[in-house]
């Protein structure tokens, strides 16, 4: 099956910093997206991304869908303490039980003062 | 808010009782997901329905039970539960395009999830 490795695992910055957090696949993606997740919700979509190279901004938050359709990472400019919780990246690839999501594990993010 | 409402926010059972969860959608979507989330480990997906069909089952026990009954509702049923089912257990809604490339359609758009305890 498919398998997404997430990393880092988890990050501690200080306020003001930039965040960069990344997703490798063992299979093509026609899709990433990216999720934010806050303690005791559900994740709440961030990003989407639908084309090789695609590059797309939401915000302070900057994803890119990698060229070899195997990769995806997201950045955060200048972080505020409300961007702790954890991100999550999603693929999904083209055919059969393929095309649903596959989740990596997830990047827990603190933000100290 | 996100479109997707789930009840109960919380539950706690014993592993003997019978509960359901629910989940609606007000997106207008035609495909719905159940998936559960452990703590340390990537969401787990448990079911999919597309036109109220089920379309996936990704070997759940059988002590889980989904049921469909329109593109707008989506419930669990629980039943002799083991403490390992405790976990936030988590509905989605997408519009599926069957047969076409993917695009904007693929988007899963979550609920705020039931967080399950198992006593």
């Amino acid at each position: 099956g498919q398998q997404l490795n997430q990393s880092p695992q988890s990050m501690f910055i200080q306020e003001g910093e930039d965040v960069s957090m990344n997703c490798t696949s063992s299979s093509i993606f026609n899709t990433w997206l990216w999720y934010k997740q806050d303690p005791g919700e559900g994740p709440v979509l961030l990003i989407a991304l639908y084309k090789a190279g695609e590059l797309t901004s939401n915000g302070r938050l900057t994803a890119q869908f990698g060229i070899t359709r195997k990769d995806s990472f997201l950045n955060i400019s200048a972080s505020i303490p409300s961007d702790v919780g954890i991100y999550f990246c999603a693929g999904r690839g083209s055919s059969g039980s393929a095309r649903q999501l596959t989740f990596g594990s997830g990047t827990q993010l603190t933000v100290l003062p | 808010e996100t479109g997707v409402t789930q009840t109960p926010r919380h539950l706690v059972m014993g592993m003997t009782n019978k509960k359901s969860l629910k989940c609606e959608q007000h997106l207008g979507h035609n495909a719905m997901y159940w998936y559960k989330q452990s703590a340390k480990k990537p969401l787990e997906l448990m079911f999919v329905y597309n036109f109220k069909e089920q379309t996936e089952n990704n070997s759940v026990p059988s002590r889980f039970s989904p049921e469909c009954p329109n593109s707008s509702h989506l419930f669990l049923h629980l039943h002799t539960l083991q403490p390992e089912d405790s976990a936030l257990y988590l509905c989605a809604s997408s519009q599926d395009r069957r047969g076409t490339v993917s695009g904007e359609t693929d988007t899963q758009y979550f609920g705020p999830g039931t967080r399950l305890t198992v006593l």
